[in-house]
């Protein structure tokens, strides 16, 4: 059973349209929760980072956690061009770090 | 801004032989973290680092990897011997808490893609 799952798309949205993003995870043990964003041939960006169920907004960014449910999501807002790249969700244990295998986003001027 | 930046970008072995990737933290970063993506795939960890020492390690860390830390910036990977299955993107990372402060936040580098012949 994988540790987290994310859907990989792509997805591909007008822009100003709203994004949602999601990720599943199995491990119980999971107490952080994080959302970067990559571009090609760059390093993760971290964009948000949450250790607790509810909401955390940061401009045109929502994080999403349900612990009981074992759900994230990300949110984005008014999407922008420079938004499309690829989204990776992660989780700690607070000690090892696992990854989604990211969602290819494309926002489309 | 500060960033952590990483050498080489590229890095080509041929298999069997030792590589060591290098990477510069942030300078008042006191966690250090290594990962891979294999092409297509998803960001794997492998090691964090503190105080001198490997706090943690995954399944993929094994007796061919090394980690140290030399002098008071360069962090490096090394592998021992190289396999055709090591080829893959290599991030170094670095934060100056870790997960669970209020503050934590971890940055990558740009990578260094490692291609074994």
């Amino acid at each position: 059973q994988k540790e987290v799952e994310q859907d990989p798309g792509p997805l591909s949205v007008p822009e100003g349209a709203i994004v949602s993003l999601n990720c599943t995870y199995s491990n119980s043990a999971f107490q952080y929760f994080m959302w970067y964003r990559q571009y090609s041939r760059k390093g993760p960006e971290l964009l948000m980072y949450t250790y607790s169920s509810g909401n955390k907004e940061d401009g045109r960014f929502t994080a999403q956690v349900d612990k009981s449910s074992k759900y994230i999501s990300l949110f984005i807002r008014d999407s922008q061009p420079s938004d499309s790249a690829t989204y990776l969700c992660a989780m700690s244990t607070g000690n090892q770090f696992y990854f989604g295998t990211g969602t290819s986003l494309t926002v489309i001027p | 801004e500060p960033e952590v930046t990483q050498t080489p970008s590229h890095q080509v072995t041929q298999m069997g032989q030792e590589v060591i990737l290098r990477c510069v933290p942030i300078s008042n970063h006191l966690y250090f973290y290594w990962y891979r993506q294999i092409l297509g795939q998803k960001v794997e960890f492998l090691v964090s680092f503190y105080n001198n020492e490997i706090s943690e390690k995954s399944e993929i860390f094994d007796d061919q990897f090394s980690v140290e830390r030399p002098d008071g910036s360069n962090f490096t990977l090394k592998i021992r011997s190289t396999k055709l299955e090591d080829s893959a993107m290599y991030f170094c990372a670095s934060s100056e808490s870790r997960p669970g402060a209020a503050n934590y936040e971890q940055y990558f580098g740009p990578g260094t893609r490692l291609t074994v012949t």
